[in-house]
């Protein structure tokens, strides 16, 4: 079954500091997988994706993410956290093929808390 | 960039009652537009996918006849959550690709309380 796992359900770094959230996907074909970030009370805003091509692929923000099909990861990353990045990271998963493109399934979310 | 639109963004309703939330996109036409459903601290779960001019295609586990979609234009859906039950209150999340870039774009989320 297709599934995300976003190990961390919370993570608290300093400002400044760099991040990295975990995520698995289990998927038995190609996957799309994409990084969302959500702030409180909104609708979801697209960091990342990645399709296919160059596994390391840079978002906006400053994030960016690696695949890694031998470890079944897409972990994104930020060198320096600012205090505004505090939010809910949400990783998804896609299927090829236009058909599926918009049927995501989503990985549990990581709260990222900045502390000054 | 596209933008899709949800309204309203925040709904209070009696339990029995029927409410709407639309979805649009301002800026692109949208073939296909899905429906999330977002409980607090939880995920988002995909509960319907809306075609244009066609039946939606709801996800298991999803009532058809509570969760009314409507995809009456290529520019609308509605969601119509029926006979509402404190139990549908949650945070409803929708998304539209544009027909040719096949990018999904989110709109801001409708929250709904039933009392």
């Amino acid at each position: 079954a297709q599934s995300v796992t976003q190990p961390d359900i919370h993570i608290t770094v300093s400002e400044g500091a760099s991040l990295e959230l975990r995520c698995n996907y289990s998927y038995g074909a190609t996957p799309y997988l994409f990084w969302y970030v959500q702030s409180p009370g909104q609708g979801l805003q697209l960091l990342l994706k990645y399709f296919s091509g160059d596994t390391l692929v840079q978002g906006i923000k400053g994030f960016e993410a690696e695949f890694k099909r031998s470890q079944s990861s897409f972990n994104l990353r930020k060198p320096s956290v600012h205090w505004s990045d505090a939010a809910e990271y949400f990783c998804a998963v896609a299927g090829y093929g236009s058909s599926n493109t918009g049927k995501l399934i989503f990985g549990q979310g990581t709260t990222l808390q900045v502390k000054p | 960039g596209a933008v899709v639109s949800q309204h309203p963004s925040r709904v209070i309703c009696k339990s029995g009652t029927s409410v709407k939330i639309e979805c649009r996109s301002l800026d692109f036409q949208a073939t296909t537009m899905f429906w999330y459903r977002q409980f607090p601290k939880k995920s988002l779960m995909l509960m319907a996918t809306s075609n244009e001019g066609s039946k939606a295609t709801y996800e298991q586990g999803v009532e058809k006849d509570k969760f009314l979609i409507n995809h009456a234009s290529l520019t609308l859906s509605t969601l119509t959550v029926t006979s509402a039950h404190p139990e549908d209150s949650s945070f409803y999340i929708c998304s539209a690709r544009a027909r040719l870039q096949g990018e999904l774009f989110f709109g801001e989320g409708s929250r709904l309380t039933v009392l």
